[in-house]
């Protein structure tokens, strides 16, 4: 069975300190992997998609990027964080070329102070 | 660009309806419904591809209009576990799988 892990679950950060968050998917191969931010009022917004290694879409300018560097692996990073960054970040994956189920991982909520 | 849902929330009683609304200014590849409960992960409902269906889960049905570009999700005789946020996911089609949904619709169904 397909599983999905993402990391860490908590974290408070002051402004101006990198991040990284990742995530990885086990059981499945060349998945779509989708990193959405949820904030007060916005819903789920969508911020990077990839469809594969190496392969990054960015839908929100802003200080946040992503990456794959491997085909199960996704990486949410910001080198400057900003207060308006704090939210609940989920990772997310479905099958490739499937215009299938997201599966959601547990969400890391960042606290930007 | 993002689908709007209307309402924005609801309150019910148990045993009540509901209808949610999904609209979109672009061509729909397929119509996604996810729910959330507080601190959690999404968890799917169902999806509903280009063609006009509808489909059934339990007491929660959707409908999705290609023409009108619009979905509407359907709860009757609600229970006390339907309350959470609701979301639509919408897709345009092409090669690029982008999932984005619109800004959640809160259901609160009370005894």
């Amino acid at each position: 069975s397909q599983t999905i892990h993402q990391w860490p679950a908590t974290l408070v950060q002051p402004v101006g300190s990198p991040l990284s968050l990742e995530c990885t998917v086990e059981g499945t191969s060349n998945p779509n992997l989708y990193w959405y931010r949820q904030a007060a009022g916005r819903g789920l917004q969508l911020l990077f998609y990839s469809v594969g290694i190496g392969q990054i879409s960015s839908e929100v300018p802003q200080n946040l990027s992503a990456s794959r560097p491997q085909d199960r692996q996704f990486i949410l990073s910001s080198k400057k964080l900003l207060l308006s960054d704090s939210g609940f970040y989920l990772c997310a994956w479905r099958r490739r070329g499937q215009t299938g189920e997201l599966f959601f991982g547990e969400g890391s909520r960042l606290t930007v102070l | 660009q993002q689908p709007v849902q209307s309402p924005q929330a609801v309150i019910l009683r148990e045993g009540e309806d509901a209808v949610i609304n999904c609209s979109s200014s672009k061509a729909l590849y397929s119509v996604h419904w996810y729910r959330q409960k507080h601190g959690e992960a999404p968890v799917f409902l169902m999806i509903l591809l280009k063609g006009g269906e509808q489909k059934g889960h339990d007491k929660i049905s959707a409908s999705f209009n290609e023409k009108k570009q619009q979905s509407s999700l359907y709860l009757t005789a609600s229970q006390l576990s339907y309350s959470g946020t609701y979301f639509c996911g919408t897709e345009g089609g092409g090669s690029n799988y982008k999932l984005t949904f619109g800004k959640g619709t809160l259901l609160t169904v009370n005894p």
